[in-house]
């Protein structure tokens, strides 16, 4: 259980172009799912939190005109790189925490598989 | 906000032996540490997580301790295998009820075990 998809897997484009990525919770409802970006070799940065039916919460330094998010089902979030350049080239990663009660609510987050962005 | 560093960046041992990766996080409100394992171009894969409730946490050969008072945890692997061989992160987040918080992730940790 707790899989989380993303399409595609990988992409190449030219820049000022727009690429979208998908990123679904394929056995669980996400209502908040999050993206992230990852440059060779470094860790994973948070780019910003998506919530189903509401706006995404961007982190600070994120251009939410550049990185465009929607959430419209409990299931699919999408990231949209818009107008591309080279220094998007990155594996941009979402990941889904499937929704809990409790104390401590649903901490577990489930990484998708990544998409490796290329801007040429 | 939350700032999680690791350390340290690589380590090498040999199968066999025991490794130790070690985090210190910055707000004490986080009460949520999961580490992840990634191999090359995959995905993050949880290998154990840890809430602020517990001191110790066990798996087989994986154990995960906290210390509240000086914020850190650390990751220990017994008898490592050459199928350990990965990159390690460590993150913190704080209390979900919230709502928005995320995961901040440590720098990584690159552990290459020698057959």
């Amino acid at each position: 259980g707790a899989v989380v998809s993303q399409h595609p897997s990988w992409v190449i484009c030219k820049s000022g172009t727009s690429v979208k990525i998908e990123c679904r919770s394929l056995d669980f409802q996400a209502t908040t799912m999050f993206w992230y970006r990852q440059f060779p070799k470094q860790s994973l940065m948070l780019m910003a939190t998506s919530n189903e039916g509401s706006k995404a919460t961007y982190e600070q330094g994120v251009e939410k005109d550049k990185f465009l998010i929607n959430h419209a089902s409990l299931t699919l979030s999408t990231l949209t790189v818009t107008s591309a350049h080279p220094e998007d080239s990155s594996f941009y990663i979402c990941s889904a925490r499937p929704p809990g009660g409790g104390l401590w609510g649903t901490d577990t987050q489930y990484f998708g598989p990544g998409t490796r962005l290329t801007v040429l | 906000g939350e700032n999680v560093e690791q350390h340290p960046s690589t380590l090498s041992v040999q199968e066999g032996d025991s490794a130790v990766i070690k985090c210190t996080y910055s707000d004490s409100a986080s009460n949520y540490f999961p580490w992840y394992k990634q191999e090359l171009g995959k995905r993050p894969q949880l290998i154990i997580d840890i809430r602020s409730n517990v001191g110790e946490k066990k798996d087989q050969r994986i154990a995960v301790t906290l210390n509240k008072t000086a914020k850190h945890f650390s990751l220990h692997i017994t008898e490592t295998q050459p199928e350990d061989s990965a990159v390690y992160f460590c993150a913190a987040s704080m209390k979900v009820i919230t709502g928005r918080r995320a995961l901040t992730f440590g720098s990584g940790t690159r552990l290459q075990v020698q057959p």
